[in-house]
C-alpha cells in the first residue's frame, strides 16, 4: 500500500498557483518525498524530490513541513498542459531497489 | 540525460499468444531497471526490477517473466498471455548515481 495520502481531485484556474498537498505521517528518516505526474496515456514524468529542505526547480517547488509528515507541491503558474494526475511518493533514495509505490494520486484539472 | 525507449507503443494480442516487450536505455550505464504495469483506472504496480545483467527480482507472482541480456536492455515476456495481462506496461530506469526513476512512454497491451 502507498504510504501517502492525497486528495482525489483538485481544480485550479489557469495562471494561478496550484498547491497540491500530501500527507506522509509515517515517513522514516531515510525516505525522500518524490513527486511525479502522469498525463493521460503517457508514462509518469518526474517533477521534483526532497528530504528535509524546500526544493525548487524549473517545474515546481516542494515545501516539506519541519516534522516531515506532510508536503505541498506548488506549480506557480498553472497552464492547461499541467492537467494530469499527480503522485506523491516516499521512498529511500539509495539502496539497490529504490522502488516507487504509486498510490491513486490527485487528479488536477486546470481550467481556463 | 537518460532516454528510455519502449516499443511497440500499442499491441493487440490474442489470448494464449506469446509476448515480448523491449525497453532500451540511452545516456547511462549500469542503471537499475524496472517494469511496471498499470491496469485501467488503477495505479502503477511494480512487476520486476534489475540491478544488473542477468539479475532479476520479481515483486508479484504472475504469468510474466523478465530478462536483462545487456546492461541497457530489459525485456518483458510471456509464453501464453491471459486476459488479465491487459494493461499499460511501463519501463523505468534509475541511474546508479542515485537519480530519480525516469519512465518510458509505455506499451498499451490489449488481449482479445
Amino acid at each position: 500500500d502507498a504510504k501517502t495520502t492525497q486528495p482525489t481531485s483538485m481544480d485550479c484556474a489557469e495562471g494561478r498557483a496550484a498547491n497540491l498537498p500530501c500527507n506522509h505521517s509515517t515517513i522514516s528518516g531515510n525516505e525522500y518525498v518524490y513527486w511525479y505526474r502522469q498525463i493521460h496515456s503517457q508514462g509518469p514524468q518526474y517533477i521534483i524530490h526532497g528530504l528535509k529542505n524546500n526544493e525548487t526547480n524549473e517545474m515546481a517547488s516542494l515545501i516539506i513541513t519541519e516534522d516531515r509528515k506532510s508536503s505541498t507541491l506548488i506549480l506557480p503558474h498553472a497552464t492547461l498542459r499541467d492537467t494530469a494526475v499527480y503522485y506523491c511518493i516516499v521512498s529511500t533514495y539509495g539502496g539497490s531497489q529504490g522502488n516507487l509505490i504509486f498510490g491513486k494520486g490527485t487528479k488536477l484539472s486546470v481550467k481556463p | 540525460s537518460q532516454t528510455i525507449h519502449q516499443w511497440p507503443a500499442t499491441l493487440v494480442q490474442p489470448v494464449g499468444s506469446p509476448l515480448s516487450l523491449e525497453c532500451t536505455v540511452e545516456g547511462t550505464s549500469n542503471p537499475n531497471l524496472y517494469w511496471y504495469r498499470q491496469a485501467a483506472g488503477r495505479g502503477l504496480q511494480l512487476l520486476f526490477y534489475s540491478v544488473g545483467i542477468g539479475q532479476i527480482s520479481s515483486e508479484v507472482p504472475q504469468n510474466l517473466s523478465a530478462s536483462r541480456p545487456q546492461d541497457r536492455q530489459f525485456i518483458l515476456s510471456s509464453k501464453k498471455l491471459l486476459l488479465s495481462d491487459s494493461g499499460f506496461y511501463l519501463c523505468a530506469a534509475r541511474d546508479s548515481s542515485n537519480q530519480p526513476q525516469h519512465f518510458g512512454d509505455g506499451t498499451r497491451l490489449s488481449i482479445l
